[in-house]
């Protein structure tokens, strides 16, 4: 019964390190989704992957990359972090029109 | 710029109150969710209104679709100090894979 699962749940880097947040769901949807939110600003798209084999940018890209390594796995990377990227990132997974499953979030600060 | 605009931002009442939260857009989606998130998790998904005008009731929840299917509201009758939450709506585009949230209303139903 896990639906989608995000590791790590907590981060902390320093300015200029990279990583890569991953996020794996079982419940055989074909899309999926990194968001990010901050105070007073809801969940902002930063990329999707509409199916295997395809990622397609949101409204927030910039210093961010994305892979959708299979239909269950979808991994977003920061090459070089930036201090405005300290946030909660919710990776989440759905059908077409059907609501989005979320994962319980990595909360990540850069110093 | 926020494509949802939900009002208030903040609402602390007093338990057996009544409440409306307001989610406008200048687009016209293909339907409006709303999800509520409590904290340290991810966002979970309340209601689906699908056609311009629509009324649906979830207990003491009731949702509404604009005609022009641009904005929504949820209204919560007496409320209770379980309600507490963030609230999240969410339109969803003609294609059925990009979904956009709004601000969010943290509410606080003071017991």
């Amino acid at each position: 019964n896990a639906g989608v699962t995000q590791t790590p749940k907590f981060q902390v880097l320093k300015t200029g390190q990279s990583m890569t947040l991953q996020c794996a769901q079982d419940m055989n949807h074909n899309s999926m989704y990194w968001y990010r939110q901050d105070p007073g600003m809801g969940l902002r798209l930063i990329y999707y992957s509409a199916s295997e084999g395809t990622t397609d940018k949101g409204e927030v890209p910039n210093g961010y990359n994305v892979s959708r390594l299979n239909k269950r796995e979808f991994s977003l990377r920061l090459e070089s972090a930036a201090p405005s990227q300290t946030s909660v990132y919710f990776c989440a997974s759905s059908e077409l029109w059907q609501p989005q499953h979320f994962g319980d979030g990595t909360r990540l600060s850069i110093l | 710029t926020q494509l949802l605009e939900q009002s208030p931002q903040f609402l602390s009442i007093q338990e057996g109150e009544n409440l409306t939260v307001y989610c406008n857009s200048s687009s016209v989606f293909s339907s409006l969710q709303w999800y509520r998130q409590e904290p340290g998790e991810g966002p979970v998904l309340l209601v689906t209104v699908v056609t311009g005008g629509e009324v649906k009731k979830l207990k003491r929840l009731t949702f509404q679709f604009g005609d022009a299917r641009k904005d929504s509201s949820l209204h919560i009758t007496a409320a209770q100090p379980g309600d507490t939450g963030l609230y999240l709506c969410a339109g969803v585009t003609y294609t059925g894979n990009q979904f956009y949230f709004g601000t969010g209303t943290s509410l606080t139903v003071i017991p």
